[in-house]
């Protein structure tokens, strides 16, 4: 079944760590994104990328990294430079840009 | 720039109510528009989408959305609720593909309480 993998679903980090979230597309899709959700707030862009080896930010990238070097794959980095980290982390991918966006189940992050 | 409203944050019905959920957006070019469900703790799942052909949508579990441009709406509609459709809705905009904006842009989200 082709998909949105993302791991783990849930995940604990002392402040000041660094964490990796992890985003597998079977898809195709050349484009790829990361949401932060947070209660009332609806979906914020933190990074999406059109194609492999770029990326561009979006709306509220600070404290974030990521990388794409794979098409299938774009993982996340919270920086401890982040600094209300704790949230619902979700990843989409699209066959292009504009279209329809495919959500991943979503990693829930706590930190503390 | 492109913008959703979802006006009111939570909606409640009985069961076999009709569901009516409402959003309007702004948008300089031609949009697509989009509706999404989310249950708890899960990632969102495409329920419908508009992409400038009919502006009546059909999508999965029974819902529909009529594009209305003169009104800037895209209003989400089930004849009769059930209980398993208990779950967050978001509204979604992006600009048609050739535009410079890549961005999908939600609204804040509605959530739909169910009662027997």
């Amino acid at each position: 079944d082709g998909g949105i993998t993302q791991s783990p679903k849930y995940l604990f980090r002392k402040e000041g760590q660094n964490v990796t979230l992890s985003c597998e597309q079977n898809l195709n899709h050349d484009a790829m994104y990361w949401y932060r959700q947070d209660p009332g707030q609806g979906l914020r862009l933190i990074y999406y990328s059109q194609i492999v080896n770029d990326f561009q930010k979006g709306d509220i990238a600070e404290g974030y990294s990521v990388s794409r070097e794979k098409k299938e794959s774009f993982p996340l980095t919270v920086t401890s430079a982040q600094k209300n980290p704790t949230a619902f982390y979700l990843c989409a991918s699209s066959i292009a840009p504009n279209y329809e966006q495919y959500f991943g189940p979503g990693t829930r992050l706590t930190v503390t | 720039a492109q913008s959703v409203t979802q006006l009111g944050s939570h909606v409640s019905v009985s069961e076999g109510a009709l569901v009516l959920l409402r959003c309007n957006y702004s948008s300089s070019v031609p949009p697509y528009l989009f509706w999404y469900v989310q249950y708890p703790n899960q990632g969102l799942q495409l329920l419908l989408k508009y992409t400038s052909a009919a502006t009546l949508v059909k999508g999965i579990n029974g819902f529909e959305a009529e594009f209305k441009k003169s009104e800037t709406s895209f209003h989400l509609t089930k004849p009769s609720a059930h209980m398993s459709d208990a779950a967050e809705y978001f509204c979604a905009v992006s600009p048609s593909p050739g535009g410079s904006n890549y961005k999908l842009t939600f609204g804040k989200g509605t959530l739909l309480t169910v009662n027997p």
